[in-house]
């Protein structure tokens, strides 16, 4: 199956700093999704981007498909973004979209 | 308001015990899934259903069943035979090959 490697593991920064979050693939895939997982247990799909580029108010992401890897780009953190970012990939198997999820970025923002 | 509900929210399991974890949605998705997380992991894919009285083992399907007798409804079973059930349980559906949409999960934890 694919391997979904997300770097890096943990992530502390204080508030008002950007970050980057790489998410790298072993195959080709049909989809790809970034989560945000609060510290409550609820993930919130941030974006649906197996390919280009998208962005929504502080956050947007590029998904490079062709050299297998994707970044979500966090500006002006605040400490809501505390939390574990997700990245899970999948394709098309029988019609129904199989993701895999790799093991996350713990990201802690002090105020 | 359309979303996905689970059922019940902390749950505990004596050692022998067979449990149900309820999962509704009301977003007409014909995809459903079963997924557990450990602490400090990703998602794991237990079992999904594509569709009404079929479903697929995912990664980590001993121990547990699964129907799908109603679109709207995807129950999961952990048996007696999971020997190690205590986790966070997240159920997703979906349309199609595109975004997952997940509930606000299950803690089970085995007494």
């Amino acid at each position: 199956g694919i391997q979904v490697e997300q770097s890096p593991p943990d992530l502390i920064l204080q508030e008002g700093a950007n970050s980057t979050l790489r998410c790298n693939f072993s195959d080709s895939v049909n989809n790809l999704q970034w989560f945000h997982q609060n510290p409550w247990g609820q993930l919130i799909n941030l974006f649906y981007i197996p390919s280009g580029t998208k962005q929504n108010g502080r956050l947007s992401a590029t998904t490079v498909a062709t050299e297998r890897y994707s970044l979500l780009y966090i500006s002006s953190s605040q400490t809501t973004d505390s939390g574990v970012y997700f990245c899970a990939v999948g394709g098309a198997s029988g019609g129904s979209y199989i993701p895999t999820f790799g093991r996350g970025t713990s990201l802690i923002v002090h105020p | 308001d359309g979303g996905i509900t689970q059922s019940p929210k902390y749950l505990f399991r004596k050692e022998g015990q067979n449990v149900t974890l309820s999962c509704e949605q009301n977003l007409n998705h014909d995809a459903m899934y079963w997924y557990r997380q450990d602490p400090g992991q990703g998602l794991r894919l237990i079992y999904y259903s594509q569709i009404v009285n079929d479903f697929q083992k995912g990664d980590i399907a001993e121990g547990y069943s699964v129907s799908r007798e109603k679109k709207e409804s995807f129950p999961l079973t952990v048996t007696s035979a999971q020997k190690n059930p205590t986790a966070f349980y997240l159920c997703a559906s979906s349309v199609g090959t595109d975004t997952q949409y997940f509930g606000p999960g299950t803690r089970l934890t085995v007494l």
